[in-house]
């Protein structure tokens, strides 16, 4: 069963960027069936998409976020990661690692990872 | 604005059934046959139960199904019990710009 796990810091000050891994067990990244996305939910609110990346490289990203994101992915270390740059308050979340299915739905979900901005 | 309308709240008593809207536009629900919905309890990551408008993963009790009528999308979940009480979210594809869409997510309260 295919398991995701994110890693990263917990704290990120105000205009640096946020940076986060997700490690992916159980299962090879490269199998070429599924998109590896990372969605956020801010405290007490709904979920938002950021983006995903296909094994090749292939990346799609939210437009409201597109010239902040870069997703990236390490065949070899079976990871993908998530940069965020310039982040201010807003962007404090819990991120959550998720794959997505060839049924075109988010159908495993790490546990997810709070990161905080704040000085 | 979460681009996917749903219902901030919705409620029912054990056993009763509960149907939960998602409505969009003709450009993601309307346009494509990728609407999800996904639980929530408080504290846990988002769980798939429904996928391409009405299809359930495996583990998932009949008790939850889904359709579609033009730019809606509705979750009922049929018989309620406690364990249903959590937060339910829609997702749909809006294409190859916008590609995914969340709704705003439904408290559903067991009474």
């Amino acid at each position: 069963q295919v398991q995701l796990q994110e890693s990263g810091p917990g704290l990120v000050k105000p205009s640096q960027t946020l940076s986060l891994t997700c490690t992916v067990s159980g299962g090879s990244i490269s199998s070429g069936d599924y998109y590896w996305s990372w969605i956020r939910q801010p405290p007490g609110k709904g979920l938002e998409w950021i983006g995903y990346i296909y094994y090749s490289g292939s990346t799609y990203y939210n437009p409201s976020l597109k010239s902040r994101v870069t997703i990236s992915v390490d065949t070899s270390k079976n990871q993908f990661s998530l940069k965020l740059s310039s982040v201010t308050a807003a962007d404090t979340a819990v991120y959550y690692c998720v794959q997505l299915g060839v049924v075109g739905a988010f159908d495993i979900w790490g546990q997810g990872t709070m990161v905080t901005v704040s000085s | 604005q979460s681009a996917l309308t749903q219902p901030p709240s919705a409620s029912g008593s054990p056993g009763q059934s509960v149907t939960i809207s998602c409505t969009g536009t003709s450009s993601d629900v309307g346009g494509y046959n990728y609407v999800s919905w996904y639980q929530q309890h408080p504290g846990k990551a988002p769980k798939l139960m429904i996928y391409e408008v009405s299809k359930r993963p495996s583990g998932v009790p009949d008790r939850f199904s889904g359709s579609k009528s033009g730019n809606t999308a509705s979750l009922t979940v049929s018989g309620l019990q406690a364990e249903d009480e959590a937060d339910y979210y829609c997702s749909s594809y809006a294409g190859s710009n916008i590609h995914v869409v969340f709704g705003g997510g439904t408290k559903l309260t067991v009474l």
